[in-house]
This record gives C-alpha cells, structure tokens and sequence, in this order.
C-alpha cells in the first residue's frame, strides 16, 4: 500500500514569503501530525489532527498554521518565512490503535534564503 | 516541562555485539513509549511499542525494557549488523492532557564491520 506522501520534496524560499506543504496519509489513517526537524534541535511538534480537528498545538508562533480536509489529507502553512524556519518538515500518520506508531513521509525540506 | 533525554554522544560498537541506547525522561507519565530508526534524509521508521504496564517487548533482534519507576527505556540490537547504523529515536505519549508524541533527540549508532 502506498505510504505517507509529502509533496513538495525541495522548496527554497526568500524572507519574508510563506509557503504551504501538502501531507497525503495513509488510506484509512485518520490521525496526520506535524514535525519540524533541524539538527540542533531534534523533532519538535507543529500539530496533531483527527477528523479534521485540531487535537493539539505545539509551541510555535501563530506563523505556523494546518489544517485536515475530509478525506484526511492535511496541509501546513508557514507565513512570513524566516531564515530560522529552514528545516525538514515531517508529516505522520497512524491508525489510532493501541500497539501501532506513526508512518512518516520522507518530509518536505525547506531552505529560506 | 516535559524533557526526553537520549545519549547525545554516538555509540559506536563491533558488528556482532549487542548495542543498548537509552531513554530518560522527566515531568511526564507515558502511557506508551515508541522507538523509531532514521535513516539520514528519511523520516523516521517505527520499530516497536511498549506500553506503561508492560516490562519488556521484543521483536526479532530487537529488545525494549520501559521501567516507569526510573523514567527510562533502553533499547537493545543483538548481533548488531552494519546495516543497523542509523539514529534511533525514542518517543513518549499520553492521550489524556493534549494528543502529543514528543520526541528525543536521538542517538546515533554505528556498526563497524
């Protein structure tokens, strides 16, 4: 079966622009979560979304934005780009049972120049 | 706040030995513990699961121990294999407060032949 699907692999963007990253989980997974990675600093939760609601938010500025649509797939936005928010940017999802963990997609890097 | 703590330092062992990571944390009550393999450039591969009420899990060459008294994991390669050279990941949750997966920084492990 086909894994999480994260789409665009690469983006570079300038200062100040934002951005939006797509996360296709999957089939029947309807728990997609967000993370961003950078070396320093390890995974750090962005959100968590179940059906469409947002179950919980990490520690982020109001920058950070996502959402989940109706057939589980999700998208992350990013405003006002700041050279800080380079990272690997990772989506996962999971089927909710007790004795299963996330699938990760191979993430969205992102360099801002 | 809630703190993971995993060796920061990597672990180099022989190939054939058996290589044991650690996982501390502090100011969290898990109700499961999940350990994950990165491999670099990829998002992170779930490996296995142990919940609060149980001691020890194990899969193939794999072996988790959760002691919740201690607040830490150790996570065991048997006969550890080059193509076991990864980072490894620990990572806590609890359901009740806030739907979290928090992530340690992981430690790297390299396998010499």
């Amino acid at each position: 079966k086909a894994g999480v699907t994260q789409t665009p692999r690469y983006l570079i963007k300038t200062r100040g622009q934002q951005v939006t990253l797509s996360c296709s989980p999957i089939s029947g997974h309807r728990s997609v979560s967000w993370y961003q990675q950078t070396p320093g600093q390890g995974l750090q939760f962005l959100f968590e979304y179940f059906s469409e609601t947002q179950r919980n938010k990490g520690n982020f500025p109001g920058r950070f934005s996502g959402r989940q649509f109706s057939n589980s797939r999700s998208e992350m936005n990013v405003s006002t780009l700041e050279l800080g928010d380079s990272a690997l940017y990772l989506c996962a999802s999971s089927l909710e049972v007790l004795g299963g963990g996330y699938t990760f997609g191979s993430g969205t890097r992102l360099t801002v120049v | 706040s809630q703190k993971i703590e995993q060796n920061s330092e990597a672990l180099n062992i022989q190939e054939g030995k058996t290589a044991t990571l650690t996982c501390n944390y502090t100011n969290y009550s898990p109700a499961y513990l999940q350990w994950y393999r990165q491999d670099p450039g990829r998002g992170p591969v779930f490996l296995l699961l142990i919940r609060e009420n149980e001691k020890e899990k194990r899969k193939e060459r794999l072996k988790v121990t959760f002691d919740t008294t201690l607040k830490q994991s150790l996570f065991h390669i048997t006969a550890s294999q080059p193509a076991d050279s990864a980072t490894y990941l620990c990572a806590l949750r609890r359901d009740t407060g806030g739907f979290k997966t928090i992530f340690g920084a992981g430690t790297r492990l390299f396998v010499k032949a």
